[in-house]
């Protein structure tokens, strides 16, 4: 069970929009079309912004969008904002009522 | 909507044993899987394992068999993360979370567990 593969990085002005790719194995992502996507501040619990690959919990903006095609699932946020500044995880179910993370993405808003 | 709340920060020598707790509230505890997630210092967020209350079946990340043991009180609405013998390794951010509708839905605060000689 290996974390999934997320890019280290990725930036954006204010206004932009950012993508964030998941890729996995035939053993997660593409298997099961359950991933999660989660914002983490410095300092604060995570939370989550994404569930079953594109739905999105109450309260959470509609500029965040998720998507998966294969075993590589993607969250996407439209007319950056400042706020938005933070690590992003991913995480899928993994068969046997086990999950596994993402290596975590830095977002930065220039 | 539910809340975890998590016992305080704990510093610990190499070789102690270690116990931390995660309380739920505000929801019906013993029908909702709680997770455990690590973060280490710098380091990314790492799925440990799982208990479902109401039968205290559990799942751990070959990662972490062996190296934690979780387990739960239903009567009191707390789970728990216990180590039999600390390591310098072990020095990291420890949340709870509840597993619920396709998501980790609701986070503990965060538990830091420092493991120093």
């Amino acid at each position: 069970q290996s974390a999934l593969t997320q890019p280290r990085s990725v930036s954006g002005s204010p206004g932009q929009s950012v993508t964030i790719s998941c890729t996995g194995t035939s053993s997660d992502v593409s298997d099961y079309n359950s991933v999660s996507w989660y914002q983490h501040h410095p300092g604060k619990a995570p939370k989550v912004m994404i569930y079953d690959v594109s739905k999105r919990p109450s309260g959470v903006p509609d500029r965040f969008s998720g998507s998966q095609s294969g075993n590589t699932a993607s969250l996407t946020i439209s007319g950056l904002q400042a706020e938005d500044e933070a690590d992003y995880y991913c995480c899928s179910y993994a068969g046997s009522y086990t999950w596994v993370f993402g290596g975590g993405t830095i977002l930065t808003v220039l | 909507e539910g809340r975890l709340v998590q016992s305080g920060a704990e510093v610990k020598k190499p070789g102690e044993s270690l116990n931390i707790s995660c309380k739920g509230s505000e929801y019906s505890f013993a029908n909702q899987w709680i997770a455990w997630v690590r973060q280490m210092p710098g380091k990314g967020l790492e799925w440990m394992g799982i208990i479902y209350p109401g039968d205290s079946d559990t799942r751990y990340s070959p990662s972490f068999q062996g190296q934690v043991t979780i387990s739960v009180d239903k009567s009191i609405s707390s789970a728990y993360l216990q180590w039999s013998s600390l390591k310098a390794s072990d020095t990291a951010m420890y949340y709870c979370a509840r597993q619920a509708r396709g998501s980790l839905d609701i986070w503990g605060q965060g538990t830091m567990v420092t493991v120093s000689s």
